[in-house]
């Protein structure tokens, strides 16, 4: 089946560095989906990406959806301590013609004050 | 995006016992969907909950352990049937297709269940 490959899987960055992460396919990919988990809580969308090369932004975020439709990237600019969670890729395949979801590993993501 | 509740929010269960699990949104949505979340790790879709007819499962759980229900369009139940302490994690709903929306994929996500069985 589909598989993810999110990476890094954790960054440590200092409050107001910018941190990058990103989720690479084999496949082809109709949405990328950029979650948060915070402890204790369900995921939480934060970007939603639906044509190749698409580029998004909410607030200090920023995702793009690869013109080859197997990769996106989430960018955080100007770190700040609620940012703490884990950050999770999902994706729905091209393939299959269904509305299920495939999601990355996650990344760690601590900021130091 | 829909306001999506989940009761019990936590529970810590008995090997053999079985412990159901609820999911009701705010607002008529198209799919429902059930997640496990095992500690430390992502999430894996457990069923498809069609309303009005049989869950659709995915390859590695069965209705006979996972049977779950959907009598309309704003509610769904997970059971998880005879735990098993290797059943402990975080049980999830989301859903998708709002009504009103057009037909983007955004799956939004209830906030867990965290399920410990002893």
């Amino acid at each position: 089946g589909q598989q993810l490959n999110q990476s890094p899987q954790s960054m440590f960055i200092q409050e107001g560095e910018d941190v990058s992460m990103n989720c690479t396919s084999s496949s082809i990919f109709n949405t990328w989906l950029w979650y948060k988990q915070d402890p204790g809580e369900g995921p939480v969308l934060l970007i939603a990406l639906y044509k190749a090369g698409e580029l998004t932004s909410n607030g200090r975020l920023t995702a793009q959806f690869g013109i080859t439709r197997k990769d996106s990237f989430l960018n955080i600019s100007a770190s700040i301590p609620s940012d703490v969670g884990i950050y999770f890729c999902a994706g729905q395949p091209s393939q299959g013609g269904s509305e299920k979801l495939v999601f990355g590993k996650g990344m760690k993501l601590t900021v130091n004050p | 995006s829909a306001v999506i509740s989940q009761k019990p929010s936590r529970d810590i269960c008995q090997r053999g016992t079985s412990l159901t699990i609820q999911c009701q949104v705010d607002s008529q949505v198209t799919m429902m969907f059930w997640y496990r979340q095992q500690p430390g790790q992502s999430l894996t879709l457990i069923a498809t909950a069609n309303q009005g007819s049989e869950a659709t499962y995915e390859s590695g759980f069965v209705i006979d352990k996972f049977p779950i229900s959907r009598p309309n369009l704003t509610f769904s139940t997970l059971t998880v049937s005879n735990m098993s302490p290797e059943d402990s994690s975080i049980y999830l709903c989301s859903v998708d297709g709002l009504a009103g929306r057009s037909s983007y994929n955004e799956q939004f996500f209830g906030p867990g269940t965290r399920l410990t069985v002893l």
